[in-house]
């Protein structure tokens, strides 16, 4: 069965410093990969998507992930966070439907 | 960013009473989805729909039932609504022409069950 683990449930940065999210996941071929970002009362916004070819991907508002096929990972990253990236995020894995992590909060701190 | 909306986006409604929640997308894509959101457990599907009358459970579909009778219309409807209900719902949206599996989302709406 698929499944999808974001083992972070919260994670607090500086604004400035870099970030990574993690994300694992349990598929049985080759997956396609999405990261989502849901700020507080609104919707899911894709960031990113994997789909095949080069594995590391670049998404909006400087974000980027990497596709490591040996440790079925897909995590999300970003160099320097700002305030505004304060957010819930949300791994995906799959074909149609997708399935979900629980999301990790970020919270950046001046 | 797809058209997708979703009505009512705020409701309160009282235990027993049935609830039907719309969803309505612009954008002509295949399938559509419904998906609650709690604390705790992220996003579950509820129901989805493969085409207009076509349909399939999720891994949340007890005590919720959909129709589809249009492309554009996705309805989910809670026949008696219970406080277990009580919560955020997502429709979502996919297999258009950018993507057949990046799913796109609505603003969501936000049900209380007292």
């Amino acid at each position: 069965a698929q499944s999808v683990t974001q083992p972070d449930i919260h994670i607090t940065v500086s604004e400035g410093a870099s970030l990574e999210l993690r994300c694992n996941y349990s598929y049985g071929a080759t997956p396609y990969l999405f990261w989502y970002v849901q700020s507080p009362g609104q919707g899911l916004q894709l960031l990113l998507k994997y789909f095949s070819g080069d594995t590391l991907v670049q998404g909006i508002k400087g974000f980027e992930a990497e596709f490591k096929r040996s440790q079925s990972s897909f995590n999300l990253r970003k160099p320097s966070v700002h305030w505004s990236d304060a957010a819930e995020y949300f791994c995906a894995v799959g074909n149609t439907p997708l399935v979900f992590g629980k999301g990790t909060r970020l919270s950046v701190i001046a | 960013d797809a058209g997708i909306t979703q009505s009512p986006r705020h409701k309160v409604t009282e235990t027993g009473t049935p609830v039907t929640l719309r969803c309505h997308q612009t954008e002509n894509h295949r399938y559509m989805y419904w998906y609650r959101q709690d604390p705790g457990h992220g996003l579950r599907l509820i129901h989805y729909s493969y085409g207009v009358k076509d349909t399939d459970k999720g891994e949340v579909s007890d005590g919720y039932s959909v129709s589809r009778s249009k492309t554009e219309d996705f309805l989910l409807t809670l026949e008696s609504a219970t406080s277990s209900q009580t919560s955020v719902y997502f429709c979502a949206i996919s297999g258009g022409s950018k993507g057949e599996d990046t799913q796109y989302f609505g603003p969501g709406t936000r049900l209380t069950v007292l």
